[in-house]
Order: C-alpha cells, then sequence, then structure tokens
C-alpha cells in the first residue's frame, strides 16, 4: 500500500546531540514537507522541497537540516543549535497543485521527539 | 507573515448542531488548493474536504460543507449534525504551488 513512513515513533536525545528523523514515501510525490508541533498549536513549516536536490527553508528552519537526494526520502536532523526541540514532528508529500483532484497533502504518523 | 489565520482557537457545539469554523487566507496567487485536516487525540492528519480554487462550486462531503469565497479569500467549514467523534482539532491548510501551510487549528470539542 502508498503511503508516508516515518521512524521512529518515539526518540530520545541527550542535550548536545544531533539526531536524524526519517521520512520515507513510496505515492510518487514531487513535494515533501517537514513541520513541527507543539502541545495545543498548529502546525509550523520546517523545511520543504519540491523536487530532488532542492529544499527551502520554511518559518523556523534556525536548527534543523533536511537532504533531498531520493525522490522517496526527506530526512530532517535536528542539531544541537535547536534550543528547544522537543516536539512533535510531522512529514508530509503532496503532489504537485494541478495534478488532478486527487491533489492532498498525506502525512506519516509522526515522530514524538524529547531532549532528556 | 501569517498566511492562513484560523481566528477561533476552540468552539464547542451539542450533539447533532451545527458549527462552522472560519478560515481566511492571503496569496496573490489565482490556483491554488485549500483543504480542511482533522487531528483527533491519535495526532494522525485526516484530510475532511478539499476545494480547488478554480472551482466556484463549494466541497461537500457528507456532514461536512464549505463555504468558499474567493474575492474575500475565505474559506470556512461547516459541520451539520455534529457527533461526538468529530471532536478534534481542525486545521485550515493552503496550497500553491510548492508550500503547504497550515492555520493554528481550531480545537472543536461535541458534547452530548
Amino acid at each position: 500500500d502508498g503511503g508516508i513512513t516515518q521512524s521512529p515513533k518515539y526518540l530520545f536525545r541527550k542535550e548536545g546531540q544531533n539526531v536524524t528523523l526519517s521520512c520515507e514515501q513510496n505515492l510518487n510525490h514531487d513535494a515533501m514537507y517537514w513541520y513541527r508541533q507543539d502541545p495545543g498549536q498548529g502546525l509550523r513549516l520546517i523545511y520543504y522541497s519540491q523536487i530532488v536536490n532542492d529544499f527551502q527553508k520554511g518559518d523556523i528552519a534556525e536548527g534543523y537540516s533536511v537532504s533531498r537526494e531520493k525522490k522517496e526520502s526527506f530526512p530532517l536532523t535536528v542539531t544541537s543549535a535547536q534550543k528547544n526541540p522537543t516536539a512533535f514532528y510531522l512529514c508530509a508529500s503532496s503532489p504537485p497543485p494541478g495534478q488532478g483532484t486527487g491533489t492532498e497533502a498525506f502525512f506519516g504518523q509522526g515522530t514524538r521527539l524529547t531532549v532528556v | 507573515a501569517q498566511t492562513v489565520t484560523q481566528s477561533q482557537p476552540e468552539m464547542s457545539v451539542q450533539e447533532a448542531e451545527t458549527v462552522t469554523l472560519s478560515c481566511t487566507y492571503d496569496t496573490s496567487e489565482s490556483n491554488y488548493y485549500l483543504f480542511w485536516y482533522k487531528q483527533p487525540p491519535s495526532r494522525q492528519m485526516i484530510l475532511v474536504i478539499r476545494q480547488e480554487a478554480y472551482k466556484q462550486q463549494n466541497a461537500t462531503e457528507n456532514r461536512f460543507s464549505v463555504n468558499f469565497q474567493k474575492a474575500a479569500k475565505s474559506f470556512s467549514l461547516k459541520i451539520s449534525d455534529s457527533q461526538l467523534g468529530d471532536t478534534a482539532m481542525y486545521f485550515c491548510a493552503f496550497l500553491p504551488w510548492g508550500k503547504l501551510q497550515f492555520g493554528a487549528g481550531t480545537q472543536v470539542v461535541v458534547t452530548p
């Protein structure tokens, strides 16, 4: 079945460490996104990518990095420069707007990152 | 700058009643998509309804319908015959070319 897989579901990080969150999709979507969600808050855009080997900063990119070496994969690294990384992270993908009536964003199950 | 605005942090509605959630957005583009997503306590994002900007007809999905006013850049969601299972966070989302953006969300609580 097609979908988006995020791993791990729960992640614990010590202060000062970098961690990488995985996001893989087999929907053949061009666009992929990373969002951060804090308790009771909305989804804030960290990075997005419309095509392989290209990505753009979202609204809260500081302390995060991404890569898009393959269409299927868009990993997010939370670096030690991110001062408050404890949050819920969601990955999504979508086809380009205009590709028929099926356009929507599909989401992974999310990763809960906790700094210990 | 905030592109998608949801001005109602929380809405309460009784079972079987109707509730309307507001959403406004800011864009200079003419072609885009608008969505309402539901996020229950499981945190899984569930598509409720989708609207294409070039379609004038308002989208409907069973008990869910939208009022899309393109000139006013408004996209409200109406939930009719509310059910307890509708209790969730509802997010309005805007998708022009490439950048999917969300509002802050509205918590909907359906009471018996």
